[in-house]
């Protein structure tokens, strides 16, 4: 059983173009997040989210946007793609926030 | 949250204990210290944390110094599978922490 599934696993298109990379967790988690990870291989936080607070770093551009249908899923739609875009992106997902469930993470390349 | 210091790499030998140290000498009165792994190509992993007294789980076990400043985790038996990048975190209690902020970690490289 998954805990935490992201989908797709890799995710190769050019720039300008608008993408969504999907969310799944299956643990009953209250809390979900998105973090970046660049080349250098530094993981950073972008959004927290449960059903009361989303909480942004100040740093991610508006092209970024997470959606929450429901309490199991955060998706992040990315418009406009840009070349710096390319990382790794790891959902995760949390009931307390000091032990989080990472997924396996979206290779995203913008060419 | 306070800041952390890790050495970038360290290798192990397979089967001995592997050490792995943190300062965060910034740490304030209710700052916990946090461990989590990232294995090759994986999304990291929680490993264990702790306030001021040592803990030990079925993955390794926590030392932090008395006076907070630094810590160091141990895997007791290093296996070839624990070759991963090892962040210290500092952050705030477990019931309040609402991010977490990964530094550049420590590449442990458990060596055959």
């Amino acid at each position: 059983d998954t805990a935490v599934s992201q989908t797709p696993k890799y995710l190769v298109t050019q720039m300008g173009n608008d993408k969504s990379i999907k969310c799944e967790q299956n643990l009953g988690h209250d809390t979900m997040y998105w973090y970046k990870q660049d080349s250098k291989k530094f993981l950073k936080i972008m959004f927290s989210y449960n059903n009361k607070e989303l909480i942004i770093n100040e740093t991610v551009p508006n092209r970024f946007s997470p959606k929450s249908p429901d309490k199991a899923h955060l998706n992040l739609h990315i418009n406009s793609l840009e070349l710096g875009d390319s990382a790794v992106y790891f959902c995760a997902s949390s009931q307390e926030a000091y032990e989080q469930y990472f997924g396996p993470g979206t290779r995203l390349t913008v060419t | 949250d306070a800041k952390t210091t890790q050495p970038t790499s360290m290798d192990c030998a397979e089967g001995r204990a592997a050490n792995l140290p943190c300062n965060h000498s910034t740490i304030s009165g209710n700052e916990y210290v946090y461990w989590y792994r990232q294995i090759h190509s994986q999304g990291p992993q929680y490993i264990i944390h702790g306030l001021k007294n040592n803990e030990t789980n079925e993955m390794a076990s926590l030392i932090i110094t008395e006076d907070r400043k630094s810590s160091t985790l141990i895997l007791p038996h290093a296996t070839l599978r624990d070759t991963a990048v090892y962040y210290c975190i500092v952050s705030g209690p477990p019931g309040s922490a609402r991010q977490l902020t990964f530094g550049s970690g420590t590449q442990l490289t458990v060596l055959p």
